[in-house]
Order: C-alpha cells, then structure tokens, then sequence
C-alpha cells in the first residue's frame, strides 16, 4: 500500500496564525482527504482534494478556513487558517489507491493553538 | 452522517476471539463496509473490507449478515497489542470513508 509522508507532526501556533500542511505520497493515487480529529473524538472529513480543481468540501468546512491544493497525483496541502484554539486537533491525510480499494491515512499532524 | 452504529466500549480477555458488532441498516446495494483500527496517537489502519460475502484475511473475520444490515468483525485471538479503537465504515457515494463514533476495545490479560 502506499506510504504517506505528513508534515510538520505537530506544531505550536498562536491564534490568528495559519498553518500549512503537507501530504506527500510515494505512488500516484486516485483520491486524497483531509480529517479532523478532535480530542477524544472520531475523525471528521473535511473535504476531498481533488487534483488541478478545487476541493469538495463537506458540510460545516468552507475554502475560507480550511484552503485544500492538489497540484499532482501524490501531493496535497492543507491549510488551517486564521486559527483558534477550537482549531486544536490532529489534522489527517487519507489516500485511496486504483488497484487496491483500501484507504491508507497518514500519522497525523497534531496541532495546537494558545 | 455516519451509517453506522457500534457499542462505545467492549472487553476481551487475551487470547480468546473479539467479536465486533456493527449496525449499518440504511446501507445501500452498492457501499461497501470496511473496518479500521486506531492505537493511541497514531493514524488509523485498514483491517478488512467486504461488499455482501464473508471476508478473512490475516488480521481479521468479516461476516456480513444476508440483508447486509450488520456485520461483525472476528479477531480470532486477541492480544494487548489488539488494544485499540475500531471502527465500522460504510463507504458512501464519492469513495468517501465517514467514521462513526466506534468501539473502544480492551484486551485484558
């Protein structure tokens, strides 16, 4: 299955900053996503990237806050913008490949906001 | 919203099979059921999918019931290492994957 590459693991940032993460992947894939996962909860999706057009975002994140590029088949960003502390959370990455119908996610990036 | 619904919490005692149930009743013809596991801090990690047939691989048991409105994962002999949160999926239109709220497992020794 394919390898995902998250970066930064985890960060610090004060509010009204914004942070971009990164979501490199080792094989051309079909499908990208982005999670949200707060403290002690499930994972929440935020949108699928999709490559060279905008990102399809679900109900309650907008492209204002939550900005999604998709440049090629293995790289996508996420961006936290004009962040609070409700923001605190782990940020994930998930791939779906062609042949296999599997869904690999990345480690996370754990972001907190003071 | 998630199509799932799953116990909050479950225990195991090591060594003996961990069954999983999951209820998943408004499922449509065409999605398919995957399930996925997180340990602690880390991302989660697939286990086994299957569309209407039982599935077995070498972490897991899938039975899916004939009117595919539940399933049940089958640990077949659990470890500490199985310690973890699992979670039951139905794979909606789009390919996209939403998490229910899952089950907390505890393989006691």
């Amino acid at each position: 299955s394919a390898v995902i590459s998250q970066k930064p693991s985890r960060d610090i940032c004060q509010r009204g900053t914004s942070l971009t993460i990164q979501c490199q992947v080792d094989s051309q894939v079909t499908m990208m996503f982005w999670y949200r996962q707060q403290p002690g909860q499930s994972l929440t999706l935020i949108a699928t990237a999709n490559q060279g057009s905008e990102a399809t975002y679900e109900s309650g994140f907008v492209i204002d806050k939550f900005p999604i590029s998709r440049p090629n088949l293995t790289f996508s960003t996420l961006t936290v913008s004009n962040m609070s502390p409700e923001d605190s959370s782990i940020y994930l990455c998930s791939v779906r490949e062609g042949q296999f119908y599997g869904y690999t996610f990345g480690s996370g990036t754990r972001l907190t906001v003071v | 919203d998630a199509k799932t619904t799953q116990p909050p919490s479950m225990d195991c005692a090591e060594g003996r099979a961990a069954n999983l149930p999951c209820n998943h009743s408004t499922i449509s013809g065409n999605e398919y059921v995957y399930w996925y596991r997180q340990i602690h801090s880390q991302g989660p990690q697939y286990i086994i999918h299957g569309l209407k047939n039982n599935e077995t691989n070498e972490m897991a048991s899938l039975i899916i019931t004939e009117d595919r409105k539940s399933s049940t994962l089958i640990l077949p002999h659990a470890t500490l290492r199985d310690t973890a949160v699992y979670y039951c999926i139905v794979r909606v239109q789009g390919g996209k994957l939403i998490f229910g709220q899952g089950t907390e497992l505890s393989v006691k020794p």
